[in-house]
């Protein structure tokens, strides 16, 4: 049972360019979320999936798009990265919406150059 | 004015000492409080929850809800310096996903 899964761990990309973080859980939870973490502001939600096939914007959407592939898997996608997304960044799960706790990835670290 | 607010520490106490974890939050609506641990370098891991008024106490650790003051607190009694790490506040705003995360206080616990 490995929780919640991210890849890749750390990755570099240039202004402009696009990419996919990746976040598998297999906990058999329906909702999952994902945060950007940066210093001194703490975790702020991106996106959140509160079951399958739906998807809703959290607090900092702009410059992003998620999929929910299916139960398991939750993808967030930079289509033109910025250098004000070099974030770490989590993906968590929880079994339902409110009050469930989160389980959190291992993150992602990204940087925009 | 900020959802969620922490102090952000450094808050240095000594080994076996009580450490007192503050938070405050805006939103009077909010059903479900959380505490999260989170080591330099490492994600956040549950230490509590707490839904109603009053305290709950889980082994070296207590978690503190006023809702009136839109106030919740983290005790952690006998505290270890394995203990040192951020401590994040979490509320669930609007009850449903959107969870909001204060910045965090950074503890230290000195042998």
């Amino acid at each position: 049972n490995a929780g919640v899964t991210q890849t890749p761990k750390f990755q570099v990309l240039k202004t402009g360019q696009s990419m996919t973080l990746q976040c598998a859980q297999d906990m058999n939870h329906n909702s999952m979320y994902w945060y950007r973490q940066d210093p001194g502001m703490g975790l702020r939600l991106i996106y959140y999936s509160a079951s399958e096939g739906t998807t809703d914007k959290g607090e900092v959407p702009n410059g992003y798009n998620v999929s929910r592939l299916n139960k398991r898997e939750f993808s967030l996608r930079l289509e033109s990265a910025a250098p004000s997304q070099t974030s770490v960044y989590f993906c968590a799960s929880s079994a339902d919406r409110g009050k469930e706790t989160q389980y959190f990835g291992p993150g992602t670290r990204l940087l925009v150059l | 004015q900020k959802e969620v607010e922490q102090n952000s520490g450094p808050l240095s106490v000594p080994e076996g000492a009580i450490a007192s974890l503050n938070c405050t939050y805006s939103d009077r609506g909010s059903q479900s409080f959380f505490w999260y641990r989170q080591y330099s370098g490492k994600s956040p891991e549950l230490i509590m929850f707490i839904y109603s008024n009053g305290d709950k106490e889980d082994g070296r650790f207590t978690a503190q809800l006023n809702k009136a003051s839109q106030y919740v607190s983290l005790l952690i009694r006998d505290s270890q310096p394995s203990d040192s790490a951020t401590y994040l506040c979490a509320v669930n705003a609007k009850g449903n996903n959107d969870m909001r995360f204060g910045a965090g206080t950074r503890l230290t616990v000195k042998p």
